[in-house]
């Protein structure tokens, strides 16, 4: 069970505006940075925000990140179809002395 | 441009080791630690260790500790990752990708390895 929680499923409809959870400690989200990746079957993550709020160059801006405190979420805009994917928020743990992934939340296009 | 570059797929039996190796290339290699992580069926993205490649120091995750042994060669700028004693639970995809945060811009292809008997 990992330490930066995350809802294990999310969905809309095409054209909807979904968010995207995650919850951790101080130790983490707390007192660093927050990244989002999403990852399609059968490849490797992608990193669509970085440093809590920064796209990724590349990423569309109907993606957006924020964080308060010891939580953060990510917003997907205009949802498309091609955004049905799996989502991972992530963070340094200090007292891990490593990253932390949330447990990933699966989103549907209904 | 910044490669990453994995070893092919491993079958192995439980109790056996396994070595995957990460070849990197387009940056300076010793600037950034070298992760591991890895995903198994139907589960999430875990966490392994990391690996410094000036000073060859490690930091493994709590549940790997005394079965993952990460190390370097700096000079084919390689990492590599040996977890022994497989389960069949140890079935996954691993993932290489350098990085001082939890900041991944690049990541290895990823290596299948499977256990089984």
């Amino acid at each position: 069970q990992s330490v930066v929680t995350q809802p294990p499923s999310a969905s809309g409809t095409p054209g909807q505006r979904v968010t995207i959870s995650c919850s951790g400690s101080s130790s983490n989200i707390g007192s660093n940075y927050i990244y989002w990746y999403r990852r399609l079957p059968g490849t490797a993550p992608k990193l669509l925000i970085h440093s809590n709020n920064q796209r990724s160059s590349g990423v569309p801006d109907r993606f957006s990140g924020s964080k308060s405190g010891t939580s953060a979420s990510l917003a997907i805009s205009g949802l498309q179809s091609e955004d049905e994917a799996d989502y991972y928020c992530a963070a340094w743990d200090d007292s891990l002395n490593g990253p932390v992934f949330g447990g990933g939340t699966k989103l549907t296009v209904l | 441009q910044v490669q990453v570059v994995q070893s092919g797929a491993e079958v192995k039996k439980p109790g056996a080791s396994v070595k995957v190796s990460c070849k990197a290339s387009g940056y300076t290699f010793t600037a950034f630690y070298m992760h591991w992580v890895r995903q198994a069926p139907g589960q999430g993205l875990e966490w392994m260790g990391w690996i410094n490649p000036e000073s060859g120091g490690t930091n493994y995750a709590q549940r790997f500790h005394g079965r993952v042994t990460m190390t370097i060669d700096t000079y084919i700028s390689t990492a590599y990752m040996e977890l022994s004693s497989l389960r069949s639970d140890d079935t996954a995809v691993y993932y290489c990708a350098p990085s001082l945060t939890a900041h991944f811009d690049y990541w290895g292809q990823g290596t299948l390895v499977t256990v089984s008997s």
